[in-house]
């Protein structure tokens, strides 16, 4: 199975911040990853997919890059409604497994 | 708008049954993939299976084959997830998603989670 390992598990920052998560598997997955964002007691909304490829309607301050097994997510200029927790995802034609998340939490 | 709308929360006692409900509108029903996932207490997300609307095909996680069915009522634009010998760490949200691309097992658009509990 592959595995995803976030970092780090929880990251404090102020609005203004330009924040960083990384997203590591511990095989080859190509450009085959997602990020969510999960606001608590809500479902997850898709932010990126194809490691780089932004959702629609989907703030220009998220971005993705990465490939093979290191991938990261970055928010610039954190905004008051980006204080959530962030989840990434490895897929490919029949399933998926997802990373433990990453909250960001107000400094 | 596209919309999942998921049926209400369950408790039920270890051993039994449950079916949650997902129905679907504001796209072509039989176009997408519809996925189901489960979240535990302050845990990440676990793929549970998924259903081709159109076709009627499905598939489980090898972790969930046997205990887990998925059907859809093309009629209603509904799919049901049935799991059975329900045991307490079964307790959690369960989400259905649809899968945004043929192919490619990831989600543009969630339902707003249905809790299951199991406790006796």
């Amino acid at each position: 199975d592959i595995q995803l390992t976030q970092s780090p598990s929880t990251l404090s920052a102020s609005v203004g911040d330009r924040v960083t998560i990384t997203c590591r598997a511990n095989q080859n997955i190509g450009r085959w990853l997602a990020w969510y964002q999960q606001k608590p007691g809500k479902a997850p909304d898709l932010l990126i997919y194809k490691a780089s490829s932004l959702e629609s309607g989907v703030p220009s301050r998220f971005s993705g890059t990465g490939s093979g097994t290191e991938f990261t997510l970055t928010i610039d200029s954190l905004q008051p409604d980006d204080f959530s927790t962030y989840y990434c995802q490895q897929y490919d034609t029949y399933s998926g497994t997802f990373g433990e998340g990453t909250k960001v939490e107000i400094k | 708008q596209v919309q999942l709308v998921q049926s209400g929360t369950e408790v039920k006692k270890p051993g039994a049954s449950v079916k949650v409900s997902c129905k679907a509108s504001g796209y072509p029903f039989s176009d997408y993939a519809l996925h189901w996932v489960r979240q535990a207490p302050g845990q990440t997300f676990e793929l549970m299976g998924w259903i081709n609307p159109g076709s009627g095909n499905t598939r489980s996680s090898q972790k969930f084959q046997g205990r887990v069915t998925i059907t859809r009522d093309t009629s209603a634009s509904t799919v049901y997830m049935e799991m059975s010998s329900l045991r307490s760490e079964d307790t959690a949200l369960y989400y259905c998603a649809r899968q945004k691309r043929n192919g490619y097992v990831f989600f543009d658009f969630w339902g707003q989670g249905t809790l299951v509990t199991v406790s006796s």
